[in-house]
């Protein structure tokens, strides 16, 4: 089974300022089926990144994606006040079972 | 407005059953494979079980196996998570995924999700 480990836990940051995620798998993740998503309190998450690298539909470009093999970012070029949220890397490859990572919370500094 | 609506969580005794539906608008259901996530009080997220577009192929993770099973109704719209034998610790908000067609589809819309609470 893929393990996705997250770091940092918490990323505290002040508005401009950019955030880096990272998300290390256990195992080589094949073809890049690498998605991020964030999650704000009381809400469902909301897909950000597919593909490792591909911006999901309406996502701002100060979002960005990258990695390989068993190594993937997410970068937020310059955090805004909407961005602080909970985020959470998932890998999908076939088949089945599809695990998340436990989650880096950006908070505000 | 491509939606998807859960339903059919509530309060329920350990070794108790619910069957959670999710009922999809604004798009073709039976085009794209189906997901269950949960997300226990204050913990990360969980993925449950996925159904392909045709209900042929099924998945479950291996805490729910043989308590869980996952279903749709294609004429309908809709998915279905059929939860028996429920254990404390499958408290959670259960959100219905669903899972973009690209072969590089991702959990692209989610429902607003349902909780369930199993406790005595």
């Amino acid at each position: 089974e893929v393990v996705l480990t997250q770091s940092p836990g918490t990323l505290s940051l002040s508005p401009g300022e950019r955030a880096t995620l990272s998300c290390r798998a256990n195992q080589r993740l094949t073809s890049g089926y690498l998605a991020w998503y964030q999650q704000k309190p009381g809400q469902a998450p909301r897909l950000l990144i597919y593909g490792a690298s591909r911006r999901a539909t309406g996502i701002p470009d100060r979002f960005s994606g990258s990695g390989s093999g068993t190594d993937f970012t997410l970068i937020i070029s310059s955090i805004e006040p909407e961005d602080f949220a909970v985020y959470y890397c998932q890998h999908y490859n076939n088949p089945p079972p599809w695990t998340f990572g436990q989650g880096t919370k950006v908070e505000i500094k | 407005e491509v939606e998807l609506v859960e339903s059919g969580g509530g309060l329920v005794q350990p070794g108790g059953s619910l069957r959670l539906s999710c009922t999809a608008s604004g798009f073709t259901s039976n085009s794209y494979a189906m997901n269950w996530v949960r997300q226990a009080p204050g913990k990360g997220l969980e993925w449950v079980s996925t159904i392909s577009g045709t209900g042929f192929n099924t998945y479950l993770e291996d805490s729910v196996k043989g308590r869980f099973t996952i279903s749709r109704d294609n004429s309908k719209n809709t998915v279905y998570l059929e939860m028996n034998d429920l254990r404390v610790q499958d408290t959670a908000v259960y959100y219905c995924a669903r899972k973009g067609y690209s072969p590089l589809g991702a959990f692209d819309i989610w429902g607003q999700g349902t909780m369930v609470t199993v406790s005595s």
